[in-house]
């Protein structure tokens, strides 16, 4: 079984500062992927980022990148300049090829201070 | 394209009373996922549909149930109701291709057990 642990509750940046939020992982598998997702406010969960296990390059999109340390199973997320619309909870996930179900971790909430 | 619909999007029932959620995926998106969210369990995974078909199964008792129709719509049914259902039910669908590709959410159907 896979399990996914988030340990940080909530986390507050200042607007336009860099943020981390972490996130680790277990699973017995060697071929999954990782996600990020975000739920803003009475708002639709939308996908941030992924990665596939089996590539060692960390993927960005835009302000966003991850830190992926397979050794260590973690999946940290790093939010740069970040605006008053990333206030929102974040959810790390794992899905394991053959299988159609996302594992989440409990959560992040994720204050923006103007 | 439009996006992941879900219906209703409040509903408010008793105990031992049933109930059924419907969810209408993306246009062309074949898999049909079902997640119940809850403050004390976060998301947890209920099924997933793919053709018609029920190809994975969370941890849920078998009051939890679903189909999918032909034309990929989707309902979930929980009979006798109890107060821990009560949770925002979030379907999601997904394109071809396999657990890489993202996962689009609907607004959720929020259930409240009295």
């Amino acid at each position: 079984a896979q399990t996914v642990t988030q340990s940080q509750p909530e986390m507050s940046v200042q607007e336009a500062e860099t943020v981390t939020l972490s996130c680790t992982y277990d699973t017995s598998e060697s071929d999954y992927y990782l996600f990020w997702y975000k739920q803003p406010p009475s708002r639709q969960m939308i996908l941030v980022i992924r990665q596939e296990a089996y590539k060692q390059q960390n993927a960005t999109e835009n302000r966003f990148s991850v830190n992926f340390q397979k050794a260590a199973k973690s999946f940290s997320l790093k939010i740069s300049d970040s605006q008053l619309g990333d206030a929102a909870m974040y959810f790390c996930a794992v899905i394991i090829q053959g299988a159609q179900k996302l594992v989440f971790g409990q959560g992040t909430r994720l204050t923006i201070n103007p | 394209k439009a996006g992941v619909t879900q219906t209703p999007r409040y509903l408010i029932k008793t105990r031992g009373q049933q109930v059924t959620l419907s969810c209408s995926p993306i246009s062309g998106h074949r898999s049909v996922s079902w997640y119940q969210q809850t403050p004390g369990q976060g998301l947890q995974f209920l099924f997933e549909y793919f053709s018609e078909t029920q190809r994975n199964k969370g941890n849920f008792p078998g009051r939890f149930s679903g189909r999918q129709f032909s034309n990929s719509r989707s309902e979930m049914n929980v009979s006798t109701l109890e107060l821990g259902d009560s949770a925002l039910y979030l379907c999601a669908s997904s394109p071809p291709g396999g657990p890489w590709n993202e996962q689009f959410f609907g607004p959720g159907t929020r259930l409240t057990v009295l």
